[in-house]
């Protein structure tokens, strides 16, 4: 039982370019989701799903896309890299949204000049 | 707007000592709060959740402790060890948005043998 995994661990983009960023869950959870985290700062929601084929908007998802095409799997898309987008991302899964904890893979940092 | 506030931003203490961990937040109308711990580079790893019902949660020298109605969470680590060492977060739910967690920065805390 991995948990969350994230790949890659580490990336760094030229501005303008576009990358996915991997997460896959093998808890069989329904609710996923993508945080990131700046320096100093609280993890901000992207994007989140509550199941295979939905996913929604959190409190940040300007320059992202995500798919949810499998439970095990949620990608993150960023088109046309900006500085503002270097940042530690982190991708999250439950079993509900109310009752159960989110477990968190161990991030992927990112860095865009 | 939900905002989540952790005092103080960075605690050092001797090992063993017990300790407090300060976490407001501004609307009580949550679903669950959670702390974490995360290890430098790393990712989150959950220590307690406590449900809006109840009063605390404890997990070996850990006890969270939540007062909805004041806004406050506080996380005490009893027995401070070396290995306490990380930055502590909080987090809340509203239940909505799929349960996405508001968090707060953190603190850093550093047990000095």
């Amino acid at each position: 039982n991995a948990g969350v995994t994230q790949t890659p661990k580490f990336r760094i983009l030229k501005i303008g370019q576009s990358m996915t960023l991997q997460c896959t869950q093998d808890m069989n959870h329904n609710y996923m989701y993508w945080y990131r985290q700046d320096p100093g700062m609280g993890l901000k929601l992207i994007y989140y799903s509550v199941g295979a084929g939905i996913t929604d908007k959190g409190e940040v998802p300007n320059g992202y896309n995500v798919s949810r095409s499998t439970t095990e799997d949620f990608p993150l898309r960023l088109e046309l890299a900006a500085p503002s987008q270097t940042s530690v991302y982190f991708c999250a899964s439950s079993r509900d949204s109310v009752v159960h904890e989110q477990y968190f893979g161990p991030g992927t940092r990112l860095t865009v000049t | 707007k939900q905002e989540v506030t952790q005092i103080p931003a960075a605690l050092s203490v001797p090992e063993g000592e017990n300790l407090v961990l300060n976490c407001s937040f501004t609307d009580s109308a949550i679903y669950n709060l959670q702390w974490f711990r995360q290890d430098p580079g790393k990712g989150l790893t959950s220590l307690l959740l406590i449900q809006s019902s109840q009063r605390e949660q404890t997990s070996g020298r850990l006890n969270a402790s939540l007062d909805k109605s004041s806004g406050r969470s506080t996380l005490y680590i009893a027995a401070s060890q070396p290995g306490d060492s990380a930055t502590y977060l909080c987090a809340v739910s509203e239940g909505n948005q799929g349960g996405k967690l508001i968090f707060g920065q953190g603190t850093e805390l550093s047990v000095k043998p």
